[in-house]
């Protein structure tokens, strides 16, 4: 069965440092992957996804994010963040060919100026 | 474009009493639908999922159950709450062009 883990509850970083928010998955066939955000009491919003093809993918808001699949990793990463980052993020996986979407327990960022 | 609709966003509700919250989709036909729940500290637990009218899949045992009237509408109901079931509870959609699931705004359901 599939499962996805974020290792990091919080995450307090200063404005203008680089972050990686770490999200390691499991699953025994080939996957989607995506990370979602979400704002205090709102639905979540799509941030990026990786399909297939190049293992580094570019989402919304400077963000971004590295498949390797030897490590079952898919860590979201932003050069320099902004107060408006501050936000839950939310790991996911989707086995291809299948309905269900399994997300981690998310990772709070806080932004600190 | 599609849209979701989720409401109501907010809900205080005793324990014992029923529930019954509703998300529709404008915009798209046979779309996926989704129950999620967040509580806290625990990520989105899929509850339910459906692939058409009628098609319900429960992800967990529990107190809640789901229907599907129509084909853009997806009901999540208990006949009596309990304390357990507060969370916050999110509908998605996806269609058979689509990858992501799409999420509408939630609802904050507290059961006193």
């Amino acid at each position: 069965a599939q499962s996805v883990t974020q290792l990091d509850s919080q995450v307090p970083v200063f404005e203008e440092a680089p972050v990686e928010l770490r999200c390691n998955y499991s699953s025994s066939v080939s996957v989607y992957l995506f990370w979602y955000v979400q704002y205090p009491n709102q639905g979540l919003q799509l941030l990026l996804k990786y399909l297939s093809g190049s293992t580094l993918v570019k989402g919304i808001n400077g963000f971004e994010a590295e498949f390797n699949k030897s490590q079952t990793s898919f860590h979201l990463r932003k050069p320099s963040v902004h107060i408006s980052d501050t936000a839950e993020y939310f790991c996911a996986v989707s086995e291809t060919g299948t309905y269900k979407y399994i997300f981690g327990t998310g990772t709070r960022l806080k932004v600190l100026a | 474009s599609q849209t979701i609709h989720q409401w109501p966003a907010t809900l205080v509700q005793p324990v014992g009493s029923p529930l019954s919250l509703e998300c529709t989709v404008e915009g798209t036909s046979n779309p996926n639908l989704y129950w999620y729940r967040q509580a806290a500290g625990r990520g989105l637990q899929l509850l339910f999922y459906s692939v058409g009218i009628g098609q319900i899949s429960s992800e967990v045992p529990q107190n809640l159950s789901a229907s599907r009237p129509q084909d853009r509408q997806f009901i999540l109901s208990s006949k009596k709450l309990l304390l357990s079931d507060s969370g916050f509870y999110l509908c998605a959609w996806r269609t058979s062009q689509n990858t992501e699931a799409f999420f509408g705004q939630g609802t904050r359901l507290t059961v006193v």
